[in-house]
């Protein structure tokens, strides 16, 4: 069984320009969430996934948006780079819906300049 | 805002001692899940709890959970080095869909 895997690793972007990060789910699974961990802190939930429409949406404005694909692969945007957006950015699966672990991705850590 | 602060932020200890850091949060609950984070990497899941249950064990670890409190408390028994890592509680807000993570705590254990 091949676990969450994340694209790329590591980037390194300048402000004002977008970004696409990557993550292959856990096979079998339908629901992925996108987090965002900056240095010291705990994830903050961005937004969740199942069956390809978004089902739930923290505090992040419109300039974060995502996908989710039929093969029940992600894709996180953002949009106009800032500062802040530097942090690891966690993708988690989960098998279904409502009170499961989350496999959690190896993060893709993104430095905005 | 984040929904559960761990305590302490940080806890060093030698190895074979036990080691208890605690979890509250705000809103209620269906369930509670503790994760390890080593070095900044992905989590990995310890275990999960749900409102309903006031104890739970799997191998070294004992998690209790007190909802009338809104608290939750991890203990890794007879610590190992390999058990160095950040540990975060997170409770999904009776939503069902939105997890909320604490600031975590960072366990350091000496060999």
């Amino acid at each position: 069984e091949t676990g969450v895997t994340q694209s790329p690793t590591h980037l390194i972007k300048t402000r004002g320009q977008q970004v696409t990060l990557r993550c292959s789910s856990q096979s079998g699974h339908n629901t992925v969430s996108w987090y965002q961990q900056a240095l010291g802190q705990g994830p903050q939930f961005i937004f969740q996934y199942y069956r390809e429409e978004e089902n739930g949406r923290g505090n992040f404005p419109p300039r974060f948006s995502g996908l989710q694909f039929p093969n029940y692969s992600s894709e996180l945007n953002v949009n106009a780079l800032e500062l802040d957006d530097s942090a690891l950015y966690l993708c988690a699966s989960r098998p279904r819906m409502g009170g499961n672990e989350q496999f959690f991705g190896p993060g893709t850590r993104l430095t905005v300049l | 805002s984040q929904q559960g602060e761990e305590d302490p932020q940080a806890l060093s200890i030698q190895e074979g001692e036990n080691a208890t850091m605690n979890c509250s949060y705000k809103t209620s609950i269906n369930n509670l899940q503790w994760y390890r984070q080593n070095s900044g990497r992905g989590l990995v899941h310890l275990i999960l709890i749900r409102s309903n249950e006031r104890e739970k064990h799997s191998g070294r670890l004992r998690v209790t959970l007190d909802t009338s409190k809104k608290s939750s408390s991890l203990l890794i028994t007879a610590s190992r080095a390999a058990d160095t890592a950040s540990y975060f509680c997170a409770t999904d807000a009776n939503t069902g869909n939105q997890f909320y993570f604490g600031t975590g705590t960072s366990l350091t254990v000496i060999p």
